[in-house]
């Protein structure tokens, strides 16, 4: 399984945009990026995933560079409510079964 | 509201007790997942069920004993734990198992062992 690769903390201004990076250097060519967050005392949440193309839904964008070794999430206007830690994790396909292995992720903190 | 729901939030067991964690996902899925997660550590998953079929098993010791009745419900039963087993043990639920499906998970129980 393709390794990532994230800063251990970051923190964002109430309001401005979050962008968190990934380095994903060693991810093949059909090896999907995704991201979750894990806010404190709850399960992890699936936020936005992608392949090749930048991908945009109601809670993030996510921007892969064309070589994709290395992606970036941004959350638009960050409020205090996305504090969470943030995990970038390529998927393997193990045994038939794609699985994800969360690393230690980013730990984002809102500031108002 | 992720559709995926655990019960109990927390359980507090000695180590001879039995007991088990419930999972209930209302998504239509066909996959369900185990995870613990200990202290200062990465998520790891234990246990993975396709259409009732259990499809991984990542060396997790036998007083870890999963069932899966139905697609909606999975049960980890628990049994002679030890002190380290405490941790947020997790449920989370897909599609499938073959593509790219994103993994909707619970809120967790929180487990702890005396």
């Amino acid at each position: 399984d393709a390794k990532t690769t994230q800063p251990t903390s970051m923190d964002c201004a109430e309001g401005r945009a979050a962008n968190l990076p990934c380095n994903h250097s060693t991810i093949s060519g059909n090896e999907y990026v995704y991201w979750y967050r894990q806010i404190h005392s709850q399960g992890p949440q699936y936020i936005i995933h992608g392949l090749k193309n930048n991908e945009t839904n109601e809670m993030a964008s996510l921007i892969i560079t064309e070589d994709r070794k290395s992606s970036t999430l941004i959350l638009p206007h960050a409020t205090l409510r996305d504090t969470a830690v943030y995990y970038c994790i390529a998927p393997y396909s193990g045994a038939g079964s794609y699985q994800l292995t969360f690393g230690k992720g980013t730990k984002l903190s809102v500031i108002p | 509201e992720t559709g995926v729901t655990q019960t109990p939030r927390h359980l507090v067991m000695g180590m001879t007790n039995k007991k088990s964690l419930k999972c209930e996902q209302h998504l239509g899925h066909n996959a369900m997942y185990w995870y613990k997660q200990s202290a200062k550590k990465p998520l790891e998953l234990m246990f993975v069920y396709s259409l009732e079929e259990r499809v991984e098993n990542n060396s997790v010791p036998s007083r870890f004993s999963p069932e899966c009745p139905n697609s909606s419900h999975l049960f980890l039963h628990l049994h002679t734990l030890q002190p380290e087993d405490s941790a947020l043990y997790l449920c989370a639920s897909s599609q499938d198992t073959q593509g790219p499906q994103p993994q909707h998970f619970g809120d967790g129980t929180r487990l702890s062992i005396l």
